[in-house]
């Protein structure tokens, strides 16, 4: 059932930005996209969810092609801390999150 | 503000008992969901709550699982007969609107079933 296409890891080197890629070509008009991250032994967390336009907040940017069978997600300064399982997610409202197996990010000192 | 909770953190049964984990949602929430984690794997649905309405149980695995929130706040999933296939990370999460968009979860509890 999953919707969503990552690569099952990546890594980074600390201080620069982490581009966390996702297909999601069969998307419909009504899904969201959402990203949610999951720290070892800790529950996911929520970063950022976007429709058409690209999104920022205080943790990321979200960059979704004009197409919207693909997205970026944006972390621009990479810390330790920020290594991570980062779960790319299409969802129409009032359906269920279907969270895949997520990218492994690891962030290299 | 305290976040999701969840109790025990941490639960050891021998396989054919039965068991029962709280989740305590953040006060105010409408919604609330239950997810299974396998080790490896990300988080899959079970439940869903609207306030005390249980609206979403398509994700169960099967009839020993049973979910209730009856008074629209705290939540208590509980398994009968557990197996061994049970042991997982059980996760809830609770959303301040009905859609669930942004959900806040809790640390999970680790089922072990020997």
């Amino acid at each position: 059932d999953a919707k969503t296409t990552q690569p099952t890891s990546m890594d980074c080197a600390e201080g620069r930005a982490a581009n966390l890629p996702c297909n999601h070509s069969t998307i419909s008009g009504n899904e969201y996209v959402y990203w949610y991250r999951q720290i070892h032994s800790q529950g996911p967390q929520y970063i950022i969810h976007g429709l058409k336009n690209n999104e920022t907040n205080e943790m990321a940017s979200l960059i979704i092609t004009e197409d919207r069978k693909s997205s970026t997600l944006i972390l621009p300064h990479a810390t330790l801390r920020d290594t991570a399982v980062y779960y790319c997610i299409v969802r129409d409202y009032g359906n269920q999150f279907y969270f895949g197996t997520g990218t492994s990010l690891t962030v290299i000192p | 503000g305290a976040g999701v909770s969840q109790s025990p953190r941490y639960k050891v049964a021998k396989r054919g008992q039965d068991v029962a984990l709280r989740c305590d949602p953040i006060s105010g929430h409408v919604s609330l969901f239950w997810y299974q984690q396998a080790l490896g794997q990300g988080p899959e649905f079970l439940t869903y709550f609207q306030n005390e309405a249980q609206l979403d149980k398509s994700g169960l695995p099967s009839d020993r699982f049973f979910a209730e929130r009856p008074e629209g706040s705290v939540s208590t999933l509980k398994i009968q007969r557990t197996q061994q296939e049970d042991s997982a990370v059980y996760l809830c999460a609770s959303s301040l609107d009905a859609g669930g968009y942004e959900q806040y979860f809790g640390p999970g509890t680790r089922l072990t079933v020997t």
